[in-house]
């Protein structure tokens, strides 16, 4: 079945540092590709999408591009803030399916000053 | 526009004891969702719902949960009875429409823990 696998954390940082989040998929057809970020304490918030091969999704200074060719949606931020510390989500919806969205196991990231 | 309201925000309760949680979606979303996130993984889903009918539920453990959206508005989830292994955050959400371009929009989870 469709699946994402994301790179375990934690994923530590300094603040102004650039940061990966590596993820990939497998999936039967040509789904959409989507991140989530979840705050200590709240709801999942989607940050970028991608819906076709190329895309570019980006947002708040993250950007992710989807790569058919790698099945590969990594996420990256030139200069991460204090305040992005955070669990990353990376996630898909299958296309054959009903709009039924799958994630990977998520990455938390730790900036610090 | 309101986003996805969700309650209780925590619950502690004994194993074998019952609970249930209740969704409000947006106000003119179809599809509604209820997911399972177990500390430390991603979401399960566990059943969806387009309008008053279920379009998925085959991660659900029927044995003991069950869900219903019978007006097609507000959906309740429950758990009956509860195991160790349920302490989770549940998590409802919504979406316009079955375009997968558009994502979800999830509310803020209601914490089980069972004792």
């Amino acid at each position: 079945g469709d699946s994402v696998t994301q790179m375990e954390g934690p994923v530590t940082l300094s603040e102004e540092a650039f940061l990966t989040i590596n993820c990939t998929y497998t999936a039967t057809g040509y789904p959409s590709l989507f991140w989530y970020v979840q705050y200590p304490g709240e709801g999942l918030q989607l940050l970028l999408k991608a819906t076709k091969a190329d895309d570019k999704g980006s947002n708040k200074g993250f950007e992710a591009t989807y790569r058919k060719e790698t099945t590969s949606f990594h996420l990256e931020k030139g200069s991460v803030q204090v305040s992005d510390s955070a669990v990353y989500f990376c996630a898909l919806i299958d296309p054959g399916g009903y709009n039924k969205l799958i994630f990977g196991a998520g990455t938390r990231l730790a900036v610090h000053p | 526009e309101a986003g996805v309201a969700q309650s209780p925000r925590y619950k502690i309760i004994e194993k074998r004891q019952s609970v249930a949680f209740w969704c409000n979606p947006i106000s003119g979303h179809a599809t509604l969702y209820w997911y399972q996130q177990i500390l430390g993984q991603g979401p399960k889903l566990l059943i969806q719902f387009q309008n008053n009918g279920v379009v998925d539920d085959s991660q659900l453990p029927k044995d003991r949960f069950s869900a219903e959206r019978l007006k097609g508005v507000d959906s309740t989830l429950k758990i009956q009875p509860a195991k160790l292994e349920d302490s989770a955050v549940y998590l409802c959400a919504s979406s316009f429409s079955r375009d997968r371009g558009l994502g979800y929009t999830f509310g803020s989870g209601t914490r089980l823990t069972v004792v």
